[in-house]
Order: structure tokens, then sequence, then C-alpha cells
């Protein structure tokens, strides 16, 4: 079945530093893709989506790129703030008609100030 | 603005004694899903609904159900809470297209005493 693997956490790091979150998939067909980011106590909010291959997703200066040839659709952002600190994972939603959505494990980031 | 609504917040409940989540929605969306999510794991699909059709994971314990009495509620009944079910539960929608992305209400945190 599809699933979706991220890099384990945490990731620390200080207040301008440039942040990658690894992400990599296997699925079958073309599924789209997203980042969500969790906040303590809350929900997952939608960070940015792809739709197909080469589409860049982005929103409040993170970014990532739908990469086929290499399954992947990693996370950057060239420079963190403290208010970045949260957990963010990465998922997938299955082409096969099933209105599933796969998550990975969640990469949790703490910036210092 | 529209959003997914989920009551309570917190819900603390005995062991063994019935409770109901509820989670409404303001999308219009077709798809409805319920998540359990533990310590900012990734969240875990229990159950979603195509508009009243009701698709249950084959590990989703017969202790949860679900509700769906129109499209802006869906209901989640845990008959018989054990300590192992305290986690945050998630309500999500979709407007069932494969770009669609989830949207998430902000949870509810259920405690079992």
């Amino acid at each position: 079945g599809d699933s979706v693997t991220q890099m384990e956490g945490p990731v620390t790091l200080s207040e301008e530093a440039f942040l990658t979150i690894n992400c990599t998939y296997t699925a079958t067909g073309y599924p789209s893709l997203f980042w969500y980011v969790q906040y303590p106590g809350e929900g997952l909010q939608l960070l940015l989506k792809a739709t197909k291959a080469d589409d860049k997703g982005s929103n409040k200066g993170f970014e990532a790129t739908y990469r086929k040839e290499t399954t992947s659709f990693h996370l950057e952002k060239g420079s963190v703030q403290v208010s970045d600190s949260a957990v963010y994972f990465c998922a997938l939603s299955e082409s096969s008609g099933t209105y599933k959505y796969i998550f990975g494990t969640g990469t949790r980031l703490k910036v210092l100030a | 603005d529209a959003m997914v609504i989920q009551n309570p917040r917190y819900q603390v409940t005995q062991f063994g004694k019935p409770v109901t989540l509820s989670c409404s929605q303001t999308l219009n969306h077709n798809v409805m899903y319920w998540y359990q999510q533990k310590s900012s794991q990734a969240p875990k699909l229990l159950f979603h609904y195509y508009d009243k059709d009701f698709n249950n994971e084959a590990d989703t314990p017969d202790n949860f159900q679900s509700r769906r009495p129109n499209t802006s509620f869906c209901f989640l009944d845990i008959r018989s809470p054990g300590l192992g079910d305290a986690a945050m539960y998630l309500c999500a929608t979709s407007s069932a297209t494969g770009a669609s992305p989830l949207h998430f209400g902000n949870g509810t945190r259920l405690t079992v005493t």
C-alpha cells in the first residue's frame, strides 16, 4: 500500500537557520502531496500542497517541490522563527478512489531564540 | 469562515462509561473522517464517511462507532472507554477530489479516569 516516510525528529535550530525536513513516499498512481503543521493542543493545519510532478507548494516562507523521479516532497524554509516551532506532517492522498490520506510520523521542530 | 468544529475541546470520562464526541462542518464536504492521535504521533484513521457510506478501518476496535445523521454532523461514540483510549480525537473533512486537502477541527482531548 501507499506510505510516507519522514525524517525523525526532533530537529532543533537557531532562529534564522535554514530548515529542511525530508519526506519520501511510495504510491501507486499519482497522489497529491501535502504538508501539515500542528501547534501544541491544536488540530492539523494545511501548510502547503502540490498536486502533480514538479509543482511547488509554498506558504508563509515554506516551500516543497513534488519530485516524481525521487518520490520526494521535502519541506524547506530559508530562515526559521521561534513561532515555527511545531510538529510537521507530510501526507499524501491515495489516488485509488478510497478518499484516504496517508500521514508520515511527524517531525518536531524546535527553534531557539 | 467555513470550518470544522469539534465539541467539547476537553472531555473527561470514567473507565467503561460511554462517551460521545461531536463534529460539525460548514464546508459542505462529502467526506468526514475521525482520527485518533496519541502524543503528536501520526493521526490514525478510525473510519470515514462518504456521504452516508460508512468505511471502517480493519484495525478499528469494535468499541468505536460513528454516526453521521446529515452532511454537517458526525459523531464518535466510544462504548466502553479504556485507559488506552485516552488520546486526541480529530475530525476532518474533504471534498472528495484527490487534490483536496483535509480540513481539521481543533480536536477533542479525551481523558479516561
